[in-house]
């Protein structure tokens, strides 16, 4: 598609549950890009992909957070046993991937989880 | 660590007038420098950059630009309109990472 799009849009569940979200990149962009945007915290970031591997996890909060990505396109964002403090709109981003640090990051739209 | 301040919002200001939203950063490194719009119910979207000092990044009629003396990225408009009420992120991208560290974001309210 033209950008990055994710999906679900919206997501609620309960307390206790496990979450997936999706997220597919601008087709030849090999670098990926996973963020959350809280009221408490703000924008942050939580894992980076090139290819299909993650050099940069630093930002997952817990261990309930994991993520993959498959044949070097689509990622998924998983969280088991959503908390309260997981409600977040959850962001992901995409880009060339080449070796200049400076490249554009594109947004897409987001997932808003909410965790009832 | 490294980051990013932002004036805090809202904003309001009259369509046509002028505009400034002060951005600093701390001084670590030589960091790509980005500010980010947020229109109601879309999502976040690249508004202008700039990779090194004195740089200046433009689009849509803002600017900014890079100083490294002060450590400011200030995002500046000659004359808003209401169409430009967003919510405006400032974020730098430093060497060896990847990762977008962004301010708190400043809300913008332009009325007619």
């Amino acid at each position: 598609g033209a950008g990055v799009s994710q999906s679900p849009s919206n997501k609620v569940t309960e307390k206790g549950k496990d979450v997936e979200l999706r997220c597919d990149p601008i087709s030849g962009h090999t670098a990926l890009y996973w963020y959350r945007q809280s009221l408490g915290q703000g924008l942050e970031f939580l894992i980076y992909f090139q290819g299909n591997s993650a050099p940069d996890k630093s930002g997952l909060p817990s261990d309930r957070f994991s993520a993959e990505r498959t044949g070097g396109s689509v990622s998924t964002l998983t969280i088991q046993r959503t908390q309260q403090e997981d409600s977040a709109v959850y962001l992901c981003a995409s880009s060339f991937g080449r070796s200049s640090l400076q490249e554009t990051q594109y947004f897409g739209p987001g997932t808003r989880l909410l965790v009832l | 660590g490294d980051s990013v301040t932002q004036m805090e919002g809202p904003v309001t200001l009259s369509e046509e007038a002028f505009l400034t939203i002060n951005c600093t950063y701390t001084a670590t490194g030589y960091p790509s420098l980005f500010w980010y719009v947020q229109y109601p119910g879309e999502g976040l979207q690249l508004l202008l950059k700039a990779t090194k000092a004195d740089d200046k990044g433009s689009n849509k009629g803002f600017e900014a630009t890079y100083r490294k003396e002060t450590t400011s990225f200030h995002l500046e408009k000659g004359s808003v309109q209401v169409s430009d009420s967003a919510v405006y992120f400032c974020a730098r991208l430093d060497t060896g990472r990847r990762a977008l560290t962004f301010g708190s974001g400043t809300r913008l309210q332009v009325q007619p």
